[in-house]
């Protein structure tokens, strides 16, 4: 299974909702990302967490919360949101070795994000 | 540090011409490159990678690119393209420090091409 899934595709929400995106990987890689693509532009990472700890947060508004509860499942909550956080947010999942070794990103197809 | 730069946004070709999509990096450092293909509302899937050994590196669906660290370089191509190759294409290079790995992406190249 060499599969990242990501629920819901698409998601519409109001700027006082709380909502959260899910991801999922079961290749039992210990590094998962969050990554943000605005239109016509490329991914920008968010967060990494390697065993199951944040491990960096590229200066990402507090709006967004990561979650990490094992090492398959990775969460966005989202809460109070703008409209410019309109997006497409892709998770994507790697093995996690020493010594700066590259390992393959695996990436899910995706949630697009709606903010009205 | 690193960095990538696409140097065209858009690349319009016919069915059956050759393509290149340009992507030059910056590095002082070792250096690993790769390029991902979006296709409309999907995620990326990896086309190639170079991590080192021969310059030359052959992907799937019939790209390959080429590492040229004198012009520090990292072009793709692909001899003969069909209408399912239009998509959006990303050049990366990948950063390893203590906090953990990243990969870091170029503008993007959409490919369009035409009947």
């Amino acid at each position: 299974d060499t599969e990242v899934t990501q629920t819901p595709k698409h998601l519409v929400m109001g700027m006082t909702n709380k909502k959260s995106l899910k991801c999922e990987q079961h290749m039992g890689h210990r590094a998962m990302y969050w990554y943000k693509q605005k239109a016509k532009k490329p991914p920008e990472l968010m967060f990494v967490y390697s065993y199951e700890k944040l491990s960096i947060n590229e200066s990402v508004p507090s709006r967004f919360s990561p979650e990490c509860p094992n090492s398959s499942l990775l969460n966005l909550h989202l809460h109070a949101l703008q409209p410019e956080d309109s997006a497409l947010y892709l998770c994507a999942s790697s093995q996690l070795t020493s010594g700066g070794q590259y390992n393959e990103q695996f990436f899910g197809p995706g949630t697009r994000l709606t903010v009205l | 540090a690193q960095s990538v730069t696409q140097l065209d946004s858009q690349v319009p070709v016919f069915e059956e011409a050759p393509v290149e999509l340009r992507c030059n990096y910056s590095s002082s450092v070792s250096v690993y490159l790769f390029w991902y293909v979006q296709y409309p509302n999907q995620g990326l899937q990896l086309l190639l990678k170079y991590l080192s050994g021969s310059t030359l590196v052959k992907g799937i669906n019939g790209f390959e690119a080429e590492f040229n660290k004198s012009q520090t370089s990292f072009h793709l191509r692909k001899p003969s393209v069909h209408i399912s190759d239009t998509a959006e294409y990303f050049c990366a290079d990948f950063r390893h420090n203590n906090a953990g790995n990243m990969l870091t992406f170029g503008g993007g190249t959409r490919l369009m091409v035409k009947p």
